[in-house]
């Protein structure tokens, strides 16, 4: 199978300090990584698409510069939540890709819920 | 207009009983896929079947059916013989174009509910 890792699966901060989530492909190279966002109850959100060595592509209204993903390699890729705030506090979930693999499927992380106080 | 349309927020079902949970979708895209993914209180999302759109037959997988209505664009997943295991939210999704770099649109999703 493809396994996808995420860390930490849970952490609580402050307001105004960053968190930094980590996504790892761990059997595999992904060459496109996802971040989704998720509140209690409600659907996956994406926030955003990444593919290795370039920028990120932010979905709508998704501010770039509070959400800073970077994509250094194959294996693995960081959103970092910058200047948190409460309304931040939700759980986030990371999925990868990898090309020529039929039929695309999107393996995804176990997710890292974030608690902002 | 909601790509991806799950009536469905909730579902119950007794236990060794079949289900099926409704998805409608909204493309002009000739080429995307079809998913299911299945999401336990864990919160992990599991990956149960795929359909595409050239795919002339119903895909299964397992306990896992998809009654695939290309012409009513829907991608109803059926389970059969339910298990307790199975209750969790499962979500349908879709993507659009050939590749693994396209997003995936998600439904609201169901919350299907095991009954003993």
């Amino acid at each position: 199978g493809a396994v996808v890792s995420q860390h930490p699966s849970r952490v609580i901060c402050k307001s105004g300090t960053s968190v930094k989530i980590e996504c790892r492909s761990l059997d595999f190279q992904a060459t496109t990584m996802f971040w989704y966002r998720q509140f209690p109850k409600q659907s996956l959100m994406l926030m955003a698409t990444s593919n290795e060595g370039s920028k990120a592509t932010y979905e709508q209204g998704v501010e770039k510069d509070k959400f800073l993903i970077n994509h250094a390699s194959l294996t693995l890729s960081t959103l970092t939540v910058t200047s948190a705030h409460p309304e931040d506090s939700s759980f986030y979930i990371c999925s990868a890709s990898v090309t020529g693999r039929f039929p695309y499927e999107q393996y995804f992380g176990p997710g890292t819920r974030l608690t902002v106080t | 207009a909601q790509k991806i349309t799950q009536t469905q927020p909730g579902m119950f079902v007794q236990e060794k009983e079949a289900v099926t949970l409704d998805c409608t979708y909204d493309t002009s895209d000739p080429s995307y896929g079809l998913f299911w993914y299945k999401q336990p209180s864990s919160g992990e999302m599991i990956f149960l079947i795929y359909q595409g759109s050239y795919d002339q037959q119903n895909a299964t997988e397992g306990r896992y059916s998809l009654n695939f209505q290309k012409a009513r664009k829907s991608a109803n997943l059926v389970i059969s013989a339910s298990q307790l295991g199975d209750s969790a939210m499962y979500f349908c999704a879709m993507r659009e174009g050939p590749g693994g770099y396209n997003k995936l649109i998600f439904g609201a999703g169901t919350r299907l509910a095991v009954h003993p």
